[in-house]
């Protein structure tokens, strides 16, 4: 199994909702990472993971929160977002194969299509 | 920091033609690898093709190649024997050993019947 599975693909929530987007990979992969895609623009990193820890976090609104219960799933969960907030998250992950040693191929999920009202 | 910059916002190319997509970057590393990624209108992000910074030999990947000039900092993606199916939008990014992979703002590529 290559892949990394995103769900759900499309959701919609207002402004005031609380939601979870889900990340899922079985191929022993220790890094995961979340990025955020506009349209027509490049993927902007938000968050990496590494061995289920938190390693980076680009300085992404608390209302965007990460979690990773376990080194098969990650989770972005939303609260109170904006508008403009609307965009394509996406999932990857890759491998680590020491200590500050990183594998440089990442694999991405398909994505999901999130719009705010 | 790293920044990687892409200055054709959009191509085209009649199938069956070569195009050339440019790509240059900025970073104080020395380790480091570059990718070419494609993302059609599905938006799955594909890796085209990837070279490593102490790799001097150009990488290759069936009708993609890559000029790497590492002294000019630039990369640039040679499309051979364009088809339609390479009508998607395609990324420049860096990687670095901290993890960090860093996208340029991508050129849309059309390739016409």
């Amino acid at each position: 199994d290559t892949e990394v599975t995103q769900t759900p693909k499309h959701l919609v929530m207002g402004m005031t909702n609380k939601k979870s987007l889900k990340c899922e990979q079985h191929m022993g992969h220790r890094a995961m990472y979340w990025y955020k895609q506009k349209a027509k623009k490049p993927p902007e990193l938000m968050f990496v993971y590494s061995y289920e820890k938190l390693s980076i976090n680009e300085s992404v609104p608390s209302r965007f929160s990460p979690e990773c219960p376990n080194s098969s799933l990650l989770n972005l969960h939303l609260h109170a977002l904006q508008p403009e907030d609307s965009a394509l998250y996406l999932c990857a992950s890759s491998t680590r194969t020491g200590e500050g040693v990183w594998d440089e191929k990442l694999f991405f999920g398909s994505g999901t299509q999130l719009s705010v009202l | 920091a790293q920044t990687v910059t892409q200055s054709q916002p959009e191509m085209s190319v009649q199938e069956a033609e070569t195009v050339t997509l440019s790509c240059t970057y900025d970073t104080s590393e020395n380790n480091y690898y570059l990718f070419w990624y494609k993302q059609p209108p599905s938006r799955q992000m594909i890796l085209v093709i990837r070279q490593e910074a102490y790799k001097q030999q150009n990488a290759t990947e069936n009708r993609f190649s890559v000029n790497f000039q590492k002294a000019a900092k630039s990369f640039s993606l040679k499309i051979s024997d364009s088809q339609l199916g390479d009508t998607a939008m395609y990324f420049c990014a860096f990687f670095t050993r901290y993890g960090k992979l860093t996208f340029g703002q991508g050129t849309i590529l059309t390739v016409h019947p």
